[in-house]
């Protein structure tokens, strides 16, 4: 089956500044990239997902990469706000249409 | 228009005890997942359905739990008898396609084996 490594584990970064967070997948089939956030107590809520027929796709403050042939995506953050400090999940969904997450990035923005 | 349901919220149980979670998913999605979620790790998937049948249920442990999606809306998930290592939270999450797309989960069913 897929197997979804995320790094890091933790990240601190002061308001304003961007923060990036780093998705590896295993199964080259793997075609739909979502990034979930999870605030503490909450349920994970879709913030911005791509297909693998794009490389690029971003939604005001927020973006991802992939990079199919490396095998690799990542999430960017640009002008974090403290509204931004939640648990982030990277996950890949494979050819058997099974969705596999990450373990998850905890991000902290410091006033 | 209301979200995912999962009930209860929290249960505190003793070991070797049984337990049920519920979930309704969103109106007309045909796609429901039962996720684990152990404290500050990922969702792991447990069991998929489409519709009324269960199509991964391959990280299912069979030997204590069960599910079911009786008519293809609601679902039970099931642990008889409970272990220490289940404490973890139980959540759900519906989508309106078989190939996934976006999930949209519960808020999760909390579970505590004393």
């Amino acid at each position: 089956g897929e197997n979804v490594e995320q790094h890091p584990s933790t990240l601190s970064v002061q308001e304003g500044d961007s923060a990036v967070i780093k998705c590896t997948y295993s199964d080259s089939a793997s075609n739909y990239f979502p990034w979930y956030k999870q605030e503490l107590g909450k349920r994970p809520q879709l913030i911005i997902d791509i297909r693998s027929n794009v490389g690029e796709k971003k939604d005001q403050r927020i973006a991802v990469t992939l990079n199919k042939t490396a095998k690799h995506f990542s999430l960017h953050i640009t002008e974090t706000q403290p509204e931004d400090s939640a648990v982030y999940f990277c996950a890949a969904r494979d050819s058997a249409r099974q969705l596999t997450f990450g373990s998850g990035t905890q991000l902290t923005v410091l006033p | 228009e209301a979200g995912v349901v999962q009930s209860p919220r929290y249960k505190i149980i003793e070991k070797k005890q049984p337990v049920a979670f519920w979930c309704n998913p969103i109106s007309g999605h045909n796609t429901l997942y039962w996720y684990l979620q152990n404290l500050g790790q990922g969702p792991e998937l447990l069991i998929r359905y489409e519709n009324e049948e269960a199509v991964d249920d391959s990280q299912l442990p069979k030997d204590r739990f069960s599910a079911e999606r009786l008519k293809g809306v609601d679902s039970t998930l099931k642990i008889q008898p409970a272990e220490l290592g289940d404490s973890a939270v139980y959540l759900c999450a519906s989508s309106p396609r078989e190939d996934g797309g976006e999930l949209f989960f519960g808020e999760g069913s909390r579970l505590t084996v004393l």
